[in-house]
């Protein structure tokens, strides 16, 4: 793949726990993604990144916040979880206008 | 505003059969990037092509196509011969072209199955 490490891959919490989703690269990219997949919508961006503490939101953004206090990393946030934002994430990267590449998702269920 | 329609939901076919995913656009910039990506069962998303809207030429790639047409606004993938490797979620997706970044738009994707 293309150095992207998501974490943690599965997670379970209740409602109105805060999470935290990581995505790492290791291939110095410049532009980070957050998207969610839910049956019927496709993927859908949540906030992106273009630089270090560079950060703008996407389609879906309510209820997210991003963080991206170093180049490899971009933290997604749920401050209060809800059972909408039961999903799978992905994380993606690009570099100069180059294709976008995904990391492997993480599985989030929120009861 | 941008869109990508496929409007496939889910195609099966045998072993050997040709099969073509269908994705519509809308955007109203003059350049554009449309793309697809494959989700096998594993999950993971793979990218398969990046098309510039300058560019209308068709594209192979072994038993992969694409026949991008900017008349009727598709960009349409043809599997010629699949196989059952070949099952998969495909995702049609559309972006800008920007100096900062390309936000890509997605369709809902198209669910192949390939029967031995």
């Amino acid at each position: 793949d293309a150095g992207i490490t998501q974490s943690p891959r599965h997670k379970v919490t209740e409602t109105g726990t805060p999470v935290t989703l990581r995505c790492h690269q290791t291939e110095n990219h410049r532009y980070m993604y957050w998207y969610r997949q839910d049956p019927g919508h496709g993927l859908r961006l949540i906030h992106y990144s273009y630089g270090v503490k560079d950060t703008d939101k996407g389609e879906v953004s309510d209820g997210y916040s991003v963080s991206r206090s170093k180049t490899e990393d971009f933290l997604l946030t749920l401050e209060s979880a809800t059972s909408s934002q039961t999903s799978v994430y992905f994380c993606a990267i690009s570099e100069g206008g180059q294709p976008q590449h995904f990391g492997d998702g993480t599985r989030l269920s929120i009861l | 505003a941008q869109k990508v329609t496929q409007a496939q939901t889910e195609i099966s076919v045998v072993e050997k059969e040709d099969v073509t995913l269908d994705c519509v656009y809308e955007t109203r910039d003059t350049t554009y990037y449309l793309f697809w990506y494959k989700q096998p069962p594993s999950g993971e998303l793979v990218f398969l092509i990046r098309r510039n809207s300058f560019d209308e030429q068709n594209e192979i790639s072994g038993r992969y196509s694409w026949n991008f047409q900017k008349s009727t606004s598709s960009f349409n993938f043809t599997i010629t011969a699949s196989q059952v490797v070949d099952s998969a979620v495909y995702f049609c997706a559309l972006s800008g072209v920007t100096t900062n970044t390309d936000k890509l738009i997605f369709g809902t994707g198209t669910r192949l199955q390939v029967f031995p």
